[in-house]
């Protein structure tokens, strides 16, 4: 497609379990980031690559949070040992570069029971 | 650090009324400013953006312009209509992701 592709688009998972969170950017599209969108809130950052390399993860809120890109293109979040406070909206974007325009998926919605 | 404050929703218009939605920035240097919808159910698609100050970002009857002096980034629209109702989200970016306000909901009313 010529979008950004999330998938699933919604997640249910019990409290303890590890989920994964797909990405698939605009094909071209080098950089490519994570956000976290609570209720009612705007999104915030988690992390960001360039190509396969993980330039930036300084927004992930813990250790059992963890993004990959091995082949700089499709991308994985995933999310080991969930806890409620993880549920949320996880979105990602792609752009051309850097500072150009994000381009953003509709998102996977995650909620832990 | 950088940060992002925009006018706490929601907004309920009738059809046709002027809408102004403000925000204001804060930043170390000049970052590029943007808005940003979400329809319900959607991601998030860039509405418009300014780079430089005093550009004047526009899209679908909707404008914004880059106000060094006050910092600011007021979303502006002369007549809504029922199909704008959504949630805007402001931000900036300065050599770093995307930073966003906590958005504003719009209901527009017929």
């Amino acid at each position: 497609g010529a979008g950004v592709s999330q998938s699933p688009r919604y997640k249910v998972a019990k409290r303890g379990q590890d989920v994964a969170l797909r990405c698939d950017p605009i094909s071209g599209h080098v950089s490519l980031f994570w956000y976290q969108q609570a209720l009612g809130q705007g999104p915030e950052f988690l992390t960001y690559f360039q190509n396969e390399a993980q330039l930036d993860k300084s927004g992930l809120p813990s250790d059992r949070f963890f993004a990959e890109r091995p082949e700089g293109s499709v991308s994985t979040l995933k999310i080991q040992r969930t806890q409620q406070e993880d549920s949320a909206v996880y979105l990602c974007a792609s752009s051309l570069a850097f500072n150009q325009p994000q381009h953003f998926g509709d998102g996977t919605r995650l909620s832990i029971l | 650090g950088n940060s992002v404050t925009q006018m706490e929703g929601p907004v309920t218009l009738s059809e046709e009324a002027f809408l102004t939605i403000n925000c204001t920035y804060t930043a170390t240097g000049y970052p590029s400013l943007f808005w940003y919808v979400q329809y319900p159910g959607e991601g998030l698609q860039l509405l418009l953006k300014a780079t430089k100050a005093d550009d004047k970002g526009s899209n679908k009857g909707f404008e914004a312009t880059y106000r060094k002096e006050t910092t600011s980034f007021h979303l502006e629209k002369g007549s809504v209509q029922v199909s704008d109702s959504a949630v805007y989200f402001c931000a900036q970016a300065i050599n770093t992701p995307l930073v966003f306000g906590k958005g504003t909901r719009l209901s527009v009313i017929a």
